[in-house]
C-alpha cells in the first residue's frame, strides 16, 4: 500500500536553530503540497509543487522559511531559523490529476 | 484565498445514530472533498463531488452538494465508534491552480 513517507515523526529544537523536515511522496506522484496544522489556525496551505516546479509559496514566511524539491522522490521543507510559533504539526500530501491527496503522518514539531 | 467553514465544530452522537456535518465555502470551485483524521495521523481522502454534481454515495457516506448556496453536507449512516475522527472538507477553486483548501473540521465522537 503505497504511503507519503515523513520524516522525523517528532522534533523538539531550541529557538533559533535549524529544523529540516522531509517528505517521500509517493511513486508516480506529480504534486506536492506542505500544510501546517495548529489549533488556532486549523490547516494552512504553506507551499505546493507540480512536477518538481514551485506553483504557489504564498502561504509561507519566506524570511525563514524555504520548499524545495531536489528530485522526484523527496521534497523538503526548512525553517532557519526556528522560533516558538513554528510549532505546529508539519503534513506533507502528494497526488496527481487522477489520484486525491494522500496525506503522510506529519512531523510534530516543538520549538522551545 | 478562500477557506471552507464547517459546522458543527464538534458534535457528540450514539454509536448507531446518523452524523451529518455541514461545510460552506466562498467562491466557486471545481470539485469538494471530504477528509477524515483521526488522532497524531495524517488526513485521508473519503470522497469528492465534482461541481456538476448533486450528490454522492460511498459505503454508509453520503454527500450532498449546493453550488448556489455553496455548501455541502457530509452524512454517516449507522455510525460506529470507529468513526470517531475529525472531518474536513476541501475545495478546490475554480482558479486552475489546483490548490485545495481545507476547511477549519469537526470533531465527531460515537459514544459506543
Amino acid at each position: 500500500d503505497a504511503r507519503v513517507t515523513q520524516t522525523p515523526r517528532h522534533k523538539v529544537t531550541e529557538m533559533g536553530q535549524e529544523v529540516t523536515m522531509r517528505c517521500q511522496p509517493i511513486l508516480g506522484h506529480n504534486t506536492v503540497f506542505w500544510y501546517r496544522q495548529t489549533m488556532m489556525q486549523g490547516l494552512e496551505l504553506l507551499a505546493y509543487f507540480r512536477n518538481r516546479a514551485p506553483l504557489d509559496d504564498s502561504g509561507m514566511p519566506k524570511d525563514r522559511f524555504s520548499a524545495e524539491m531536489p528530485d522526484a522522490t523527496l521534497a523538503t521543507l526548512k525553517i532557519q531559523p526556528s522560533e516558538p510559533r513554528d510549532s505546529a504539526v508539519y503534513f506533507c500530501a502528494s497526488g496527481s490529476e487522477y489520484s486525491p491527496l494522500h496525506f503522510g503522518n506529519g512531523t510534530r514539531l516543538t520549538v522551545t | 484565498s478562500q477557506q471552507g467553514e464547517e459546522d458543527p465544530q464538534a458534535l457528540s452522537i450514539q454509536e448507531g445514530e446518523n452524523a451529518t456535518m455541514n461545510c460552506s465555502y466562498k467562491t466557486s470551485i471545481n470539485n469538494l472533498q471530504w477528509y477524515r483524521q483521526n488522532s497524531g495521523r495524517g488526513l485521508v481522502h473519503l470522497i469528492l463531488i465534482r461541481s456538476n454534481e448533486r450528490e454522492k454515495h460511498s459505503g454508509r457516506l453520503r454527500v450532498t452538494l449546493d453550488t448556489s448556496k455553496k455548501s455541502s453536507s457530509l452524512l454517516i449512516t449507522a455510525s460506529r465508534a470507529a468513526d470517531t475522527a475529525s472531518y474536513f472538507c476541501a475545495t478546490d477553486e475554480e482558479t486552475g491552480a489546483n490548490n485545495l483548501f481545507f476547511g477549519t473540521g469537526t470533531r465527531l465522537t460515537v459514544i459506543p
